[in-house]
């Protein structure tokens, strides 16, 4: 199977700060990446398909980048609805399987 | 407005069964794959089943494989998940997800989900 790992898993950060998540697969697996937000008792979101690809009514502040094996979400200008926890997922085959989250919280 | 409930869920002792169902409106369900997720209680995702349109493919990840059964009824827009033999760390809130880009169970697509239902797996 593939294994995902995303870093840092916690971060605090203010509004308006600039915030890069990394995620890492165990191989390659092209630019077959998605990003989730999942806010506290909620259902996740997807944000990003494609590695890179802004899913419908995703504000441009979030940007998807990457492929093999290495990928990045950032998040331009943190807003205050932005503090949530963010999932990195392999499409490239099943099992599929996610990284361990990566927590925002409010500095 | 594509919607996605579940239900089913509940306390039950290990060994024992439970059905999930998940009721689809708002597209048009015989042309999508679906998925069941779970997030145990504090932690992370983990994909669990996932189903083609015709019910022609469908894959489980290890951990539920030869214990859990996914099936799905397109004439009444419902998605179901069989549960036997259930361990105490099946306990999570199970979604049910909807392959975004169409009827292959292979694309992994996630969206949207449904607000999960949960099982917990007690004596």
């Amino acid at each position: 199977d593939i294994q995902m790992t995303q870093s840092p898993s916690y971060l605090s950060a203010s509004v308006g700060d600039r915030v890069t998540i990394t995620c890492r697969a165990t191989q390659r697996i092209s630019t077959s990446l998605i990003w989730y937000q999942q806010k506290p008792g909620k259902a996740p979101k997807l944000l990003i398909s494609g590695a890179s690809t802004l899913h419908s009514g995703v504000p441009s502040r979030f940007r998807g980048s990457g492929s093999g094996t290495d990928f990045t979400l950032t998040i331009s200008s943190l807003q205050p609805e932005d503090f949530a926890t963010y999932y990195c997922q392999q499409s490239y085959t099943t099992p599929f399987t996610f990284g361990p989250g990566t927590k925002v919280d409010i500095k | 407005e594509v919607q996605l409930v579940e239900s089913g869920g509940g306390l039950v002792q290990p060994g024992r069964s439970l059905r999930l169902s998940c009721a689809a409106s708002g597209f048009t369900f015989g042309d999508y794959a679906m998925h069941w997720v779970r997030q145990a209680p504090g932690k992370g995702l983990e994909w669990v089943s996932g189903i083609n349109w015709n019910s022609g493919a469908i894959v489980y990840a290890d951990s539920v494989k030869g214990r859990f059964t996914i099936s799905r009824d397109n004439a009444k827009n419902s998605l179901y998940l069989e549960m036997n033999s259930l361990r105490a760390e099946d306990t999570a809130l199970y979604f049910c997800t909807r392959d975004l880009r169409g009827s292959s169970v292979r694309t992994g697509w996630f969206d949207p989900w449904g607000q999960g239902t949960l099982v917990t797996v007690s004596s």
